[in-house]
């Protein structure tokens, strides 16, 4: 079964400190992978996606194909970074559908 | 450059009622898709679209219908609401290629309460 498997719901960490978000997928063949942000009472926006390999407000992520995982890392958290974020799963072909995580707020204590 | 358009932003409804939430989006993006955002059960999928004419089911698609007579626009009709469906709504398009996609645009979201 296609599923994206994020175990946190809520990660708190202060000022400063490093953040990794946690993703894992199940997928049987080669997905997209994509980290979306939904800053309070915002829409989703799209953050970074694993093919680009790009770093954006100072995050990044790797994707481990041998550990189905997909990783948000930021080595020094701010507390504009508070937000809710989800990882997210597309198939490379055959079908359009998004498959999303439950999503993890990220709280940034000052 | 207005991207994926959602409206009502916000909506109160009584059990019973029916109401169309609409979407539209100006990107000439093949696919569409619904979806609806609950606590601790992140975005489930409603329906989708991949092309003017042809829908199909979500994950959660009871008591939900769509259609999509153009590419722009994507509307989801709630047939008679029930406070089961009270939620946050978003809509999202994004491109139908694979490999380098751009990911989903989304809407800025429908908050619906019904009760």
């Amino acid at each position: 079964a296609q599923r994206v498997t994020q175990p946190e719901k809520l990660l708190s960490v202060f000022k400063g400190a490093p953040v990794e978000l946690k993703c894992n997928y199940s997928y049987s063949g080669s997905p997209e992978l994509f980290w979306y942000v939904q800053y309070s009472r915002q829409r989703l926006q799209l953050l970074l996606r694993h093919i680009s390999r790009e770093s954006i407000k100072g995050f990044t992520a790797d994707l481990n194909k041998g550990e189905t995982s997909f990783h948000l890392k930021k080595p020094f958290a701010q507390e504009e970074d508070s937000a809710m974020y989800y990882c997210a799963l597309k198939p490379l072909s055959g079908t359009y559908k998004y498959i999303f995580g439950t999503g993890t707020r990220l709280k940034v204590l000052a | 450059n207005a991207g994926v358009t959602q409206t009502p932003k916000f909506q109160v409804l009584k059990t019973g009622q029916s109401m169309t939430l609409q979407c539209a989006q100006d990107m000439n993006h093949e696919y569409m898709s619904w979806y609806r955002q609950d606590p601790g059960m992140g975005l489930r999928l409603i329906h989708y679209s991949v092309g003017a004419g042809i829908t199909d089911q979500g994950e959660v698609p009871n008591g939900y219908n769509v259609s999509r007579s153009t590419t722009e626009d994507f509307p989801l009709r709630l047939l008679s609401a029930a406070p089961s469906q009270t939620s946050v709504y978003f809509c999202a398009s994004s491109y139908s290629g694979g490999g380098g996609g751009r990911g989903a645009f989304f809407g800025q979201g429908t908050r619906l309460t019904v009760v």
